[in-house]
């Protein structure tokens, strides 16, 4: 069996500032995770994959993730927030049917 | 890469009405296909899954159905809606084969609104 949790629902950061998304997971075997991102009305979007390569995984809009397996987590960091990233954040984990696994959701929001 | 077609975008429909949603995927062949349900201020549900035509899995007991009646199109339906349908449908394709960690791709989604 295996798990996910998305340790805040909500995250409030000022422009410019660094974004912290925090996940645990639980999974059986060596999981492959991902980070989704949703937008009002949107159908979400994949920001970046961890799939038993690098443990420091890059994404898209300058988003990357760091894989720690002796700390169950994956938490997904960005160096300086834009107004755009104001969204809802999913971090999912998958087994190899490719059933997902998605936490509850991190509400972020990019106050000027 | 794959592209996710899911409609209508929006829908509102009176309780005990019949609902018929669907979902086409472009650039993949033989993709596993999902529906998911987003309620409000919650996360995604997996509702039903699809590995080829006429293979339905479900996940959670509920006043839906799915069907797969050709390799890229799926259809999510209902004879009899009920309010606690209401929510955010989205449709999502993975291509590769079973055992490779591949990403799904999610549709645009479909607003349900049941009155």
């Amino acid at each position: 069996a295996q798990s996910v949790t998305q340790l805040d629902s909500h995250v409030s950061v000022s422009e410019g500032t660094p974004v912290l998304l925090r996940c645990n997971y639980s999974s059986s075997y060596s999981p492959s995770l991902f980070w989704y991102v949703q937008h009002p009305n949107k159908g979400l979007q994949l920001l970046l994959k961890y799939t038993s390569a690098a443990t420091l995984v890059k994404g898209i809009n300058g988003f990357e993730a760091e894989f720690k397996k002796s700390e169950t987590s994956f938490h997904l960091t960005k160096p300086s927030a834009h107004m755009s990233d104001a969204a809802e954040y999913f971090c999912v984990v998958s087994d190899l049917w490719g059933k997902l696994q998605f936490g509850a959701g991190t509400q972020v929001v990019v106050t000027p | 890469s794959q592209t996710i077609h899911q409609w209508p975008a929006t829908l509102v429909q009176p309780v005990g009405s019949p609902l018929s949603l669907e979902c086409t995927v472009e650039g993949t062949s033989n993709p596993n296909l999902y529906w998911y349900r987003q309620a409000a201020g919650r996360g995604l549900q997996l509702l039903f899954y699809s590995v080829g035509i006429g293979q339905i899995s479900s996940e959670v007991p509920q006043n839906l159905s799915a069907s797969r009646p050709q390799d890229r199109q799926f259809i999510l339906s209902s004879k009899k809606l009920l309010l606690s349908d209401s929510g955010f449908y989205l449709c999502a394709a993975r291509g590769g084969p079973t055992g490779t960690y591949n990403e799904q791709f999610f549709g645009p989604g479909t607003r349900l609104t049941v009155l």
